[in-house]
């Protein structure tokens, strides 16, 4: 079955380490995603990658950091920059990256840094 | 910019009809998307529209008026499996990039 598959479902960590967020999809999609969920809020955009090799930051990047060396992986670091990383991470693929692409999801993250 | 905005939680019947809107303000305007999302869980894909009109599909039916900045969801005979977020996404048309951005999503709760 194709999807999108993010571990570890539950995260926790200690303030000040770094912490590296899985997402894998073999959907064969060219573009993926990277959403932070807080409650009350809708999903917002930390990075986006449209192709293998290139990624740009979306609205809130600042201490976070991605890369895309493989068409099928998109890791995401939770750096010490990031000043309140408790949240809801959510991965997404999508196949082209063009507006009429629906955006399939994977199970999410949650990151608790104690 | 962009401004979406969907009311925070609503609350229905099983077996009724509610409606969840949906309003915008963009720069520019592709199309409008609905995702279901329930607690914990991720976002499902429910429709999108991108012409004037009412789509529908079961018991799930998305309308869209583009000069009004107005869309909304209509979610018939409802179930209590249907107590879940519901998230407006509008697709833009700036600078190259068609990522949609996010409403805070309506929380739907449905009761006995």
């Amino acid at each position: 079955d194709g999807g999108i598959t993010q571990s570890p479902k539950y995260l926790f960590r200690k303030e000040g380490q770094n912490v590296t967020l899985s997402c894998e999809q073999n959907l064969n999609h060219d573009a993926m995603y990277w959403y932070r969920q807080d409650p009350g809020q809708g999903l917002r955009l930390i990075y986006y990658s449209q192709i293998v090799n290139d990624f740009q930051k979306g609205d809130i990047a600042e201490g976070y950091s991605v890369s895309r060396e493989k068409k099928e992986s998109f890791p995401l670091t939770v750096t010490s920059a990031q000043k309140n990383p408790t949240a809801f991470y959510l991965c997404a693929s999508s196949p082209e990256g063009g507006y009429t692409d629906t955006q399939y999801f994977g199970p999410g993250t949650r990151l608790t840094v104690l | 910019g962009q401004n979406i905005d969907q009311p925070t939680e609503m609350t229905a019947t099983e077996g009724a009809i509610v409606q969840i809107n949906c309003t915008y303000q963009t720069s520019g305007f592709n199309g409008l998307f609905w995702y279901q999302q329930h607690a914990g869980e991720a976002p499902t894909f429910l429709s999108y529209n991108v012409l004037d009109g009412l789509e529908e599909k079961g018991r799930f039916s998305s309308f869209l008026s583009r000069s009004k900045g107005y869309s909304y969801l209509l979610l018939k005979e409802l179930q209590m499996k249907d107590s879940a977020s519901y998230l407006c996404a509008v697709s833009p048309t700036s600078g190259g990039s068609y990522i949609p951005t996010f409403g805070r999503g309506t929380s739907l709760i449905v009761h006995p």
